[in-house]
């Protein structure tokens, strides 16, 4: 199983762009990367996720080099409604499946004004 | 839109009750999860089941059972509640696919006195 490091945590301004590094040295040749939102008192939210190079969708990017052994999430000219925690996921196959999907530590991202 | 329900928000128990947490998704989903979650330590997970009848230990299922006699619904026991299971109890449920996101619902705080 891929395990995650992650910043602990970033402060950011309004209006600038984040970026969240994230390392998985071991990454299996099959597993995905996801990464999630989690606002106090909530259940995370999944946000974006890739298998390599570049996604986008309307929340944010996620970069994704060839050795796969990183991953990058961008939000683009962040808000105080961004500030929340941010999980890196790898998810391993199990059987055909996805199964034991071990969360870290996540990244506190505060935002200011 | 999925929803994922945990029955209670807030749970106070005494050591040594045996406590049940439910959780119902009405999604049809066939993966469901639970975490716990702690400051400092992230989300962990405790048991997963990929289908009815069955159940996989996750990181730290020590102290803990689960149940899935339905598809729709994965339950979390503490057989004897202890003040170290004082938590928040998150649950998730996802399709098979591997690529399929997790659905959290908001959580149960469980205080253990």
């Amino acid at each position: 199983l891929a395990k995650t490091t992650q910043p602990i945590s970033m402060d950011s301004y309004e209006g600038q762009e984040v970026n969240i590094t994230c390392s998985h040295n071991n990454i299996a040749t099959n597993d995905y990367i996801t990464w999630y939102q989690q606002f106090p008192s909530q259940g995370p939210r999944f946000i974006i996720q890739g298998y390599k190079t570049k996604v986008t969708n309307e929340v944010a990017s996620l970069f994704i080099p060839a050795d796969r052994k990183s991953s990058t999430l961008s939000l683009p000219r962040v808000s105080l409604s961004d500030t929340a925690v941010y999980y890196c996921l790898v998810v391993s196959n199990y059987g055909g499946s996805q199964g034991n999907l071990i969360f870290g530590k996540g990244t506190k991202l505060s935002v200011k004004p | 839109d999925v929803k994922v329900t945990q029955s209670s928000r807030y749970l106070v128990k005494r050591t040594g009750e045996k406590v049940f947490l439910e959780c119902v998704q009405d999604m049809d989903h066939e993966n469901m999860f639970w975490y716990r979650q702690d400051p400092g330590l992230g989300l962990r997970l405790i048991y997963f089941s990929y289908d009815v009848k069955m159940k996989e230990k996750g990181d730290i299922p020590e102290g803990y059972s689960v149940s899935r006699e339905k598809k729709e619904r994965f339950s979390l026991i503490l057989e004897s509640a202890s003040t170290n299971q004082t938590s928040m109890y998150l649950c998730a449920s996802s399709f098979v696919q591997l690529n399929s996101p997790l659905h959290f619902g908001n959580g149960t705080r469980l205080t253990v006195t």
